[in-house]
């Protein structure tokens, strides 16, 4: 069965500092892994995915993650937080099986970004 | 594109009532899944169908059901409601069900209060 750790459940930055937001995965097959942002009163949007062609994954708005098979995590950077960055990051870890796509989704990560 | 459109947004039921919920998917998918997000933790696989069959589902019990038409579109039934079943539902679509690196676009959910 597969799982995901957010490690954090709230992290803080002031604006313009680098973020981090940590992610471990558990999974039997090689995994896809996923970011998604989820905005206040707003639908979950894809940051960035892995699917096994570049451990360095680039993502929208400034953000990446690596993937790091040994360590088995996907952590999320950005070098610079902005004020629009506040918002709640899910983790997400994928397989697929002859009975259909499987999508497990983190606790989340609350991002708040100080003045 | 309309991207995935639920409705309606907002429900409010009491205990003991049936409810469902619509969902349709974006142009070009014919796969739907459906979330349950409880209040400040990540969204939890509910069912996912493909050709109008029902193909994964996770630990929610039978009073949660669904259905899917050959317009793909989908609705999520649920009867006997809880009050621990007030929640987010989020509907999320994609194309085919056998790649784990399938993105799944998400809808903006329907907020379901049970009083």
């Amino acid at each position: 069965a597969q799982s995901v750790t957010q490690l954090d459940s709230h992290v803080s930055v002031s604006e313009g500092t680098p973020v981090l937001l940590r992610c471990n995965y558990s999974s039997s097959y090689s995994p896809s892994l996923f970011w998604y942002v989820q905005h206040p009163n707003k639908g979950l949007q894809l940051l960035l995915k892995y699917t096994s062609a570049a451990t360095l994954v680039k993502g929208i708005n400034g953000f990446e993650a690596e993937f790091k098979k040994s360590e088995t995590s996907f952590h999320l950077t950005k070098p610079s937080a902005h004020m629009s960055d506040a918002a709640e990051y899910f983790c997400v870890v994928s397989d697929a099986t002859r009975y259909g796509q499987n999508f497990v989704f983190g606790p989340g990560t609350r991002l708040s970004v100080l003045p | 594109d309309a991207g995935v459109t639920q409705s309606p947004t907002h429900l409010i039921k009491t205990r003991g009532q049936q409810v469902t919920l619509r969902c349709s998917p974006k142009s070009g998918h014919d796969t739907v899944s459906w979330y349950q997000q409880a209040l400040g933790q990540g969204p939890q696989f509910i069912f996912q169908y493909y050709e109008e069959e029902e193909r994964q589902r996770g630990n929610f019990p039978d009073r949660f059901s669904g259905h899917q038409f050959p317009n793909y579109s989908s609705e999520l039934n649920v009867n006997a409601l809880l009050l621990g079943d007030s929640a987010l539902y989020l509907c999320a679509s994609s194309w085919g069900t056998d790649r784990a690196y399938n993105e799944q676009f998400f809808g903006p959910g329907t907020r379901l209060t049970v009083l």
